[in-house]
């Protein structure tokens, strides 16, 4: 079994829609939460993180942290065709200089005009 | 953009031969992760380097070996490739114990090897 469940899709949605992605996790010692986007041929880029349980909004994202549960979901609220791209989850315990993050399978998510 | 560079962009090698692929961190940046991401995975942790030091390894053989220079510039070396080596290998740097207890990290573009 994965450390980090991420369903891969791919998930296609229609503009405006709202888009749920989640991720569940069997490592209990995990901190800190984070979202990532990854268009075709580049590197992740941060798109949210969040320390231990609760809610966090930034835009049109807001992500939830369910420690009880083991399980972090993404929404994003009126997509957008540039919405379209593979997002991970990625979790990591506490520690000084940044440690290993452990990545979901990525979700590809495109979003149609 | 992040300030995170990577070298080559694209890797042509043959089964049995050694690869050596360069990452130089962003700014301020001491410390320095090293991923493989296969086609259609998640990246996965190879090994971070800290002021010069390994700190911390994944489930990798041996023969995926590292350094980080004093200007925090990174190599990755893979010895004895083989095929399922084929991957996108990304780097990401941060700010080790200077950026506080969460320590963004910030990838670069990644260098696609091919391993025929």
């Amino acid at each position: 079994q994965k450390e980090v469940e991420q369903d891969p899709g791919p998930l296609s949605v229609p503009e405006g829609a709202i888009v749920s992605l989640n991720c569940t996790y069997s490592n209990s010692a995990f901190q800190y939460f984070m979202w990532y986007r990854q268009y075709s041929r580049k590197g992740p880029e941060l798109l949210m993180y969040t320390y231990s349980s609760g809610n966090k909004e930034d835009g049109r994202f807001t992500a939830q942290v369910d420690k009880s549960s083991k399980y972090i979901s993404l929404f994003i609220r009126d997509s957008q065709p540039s919405d379209s791209a593979t997002y991970l989850c990625a979790m990591r315990g506490v520690d000084n200089q940044g440690g290993k993050l452990i990545f979901g399978q990525g979700t590809e998510l495109s979003v149609k005009p | 953009e992040t300030g995170v560079t990577q070298s080559p962009t694209h890797l042509i090698k043959t089964r049995g031969q050694q690869v050596t692929l360069r990452c130089s961190s962003q700014s301020g940046h001491n410390t320095v992760s090293w991923y493989q991401q296969a086609l259609g995975q998640g990246p996965q942790f190879i090994f971070q380097y800290y002021r010069e030091e390994e700190n911390g390894r994944g489930n990798f053989p041996p023969r995926f070996s590292g350094l980080q220079f004093p200007n925090y510039s990174s190599e990755l070396n893979v010895n004895a490739l083989e095929l399922d080596d084929s991957a996108l290998y990304l780097c990401a740097s941060s700010a080790g114990d200077l950026g506080g207890p969460y320590n963004e990290q910030f990838f670069g573009p990644g260098t696609r090897l091919t391993v025929l």
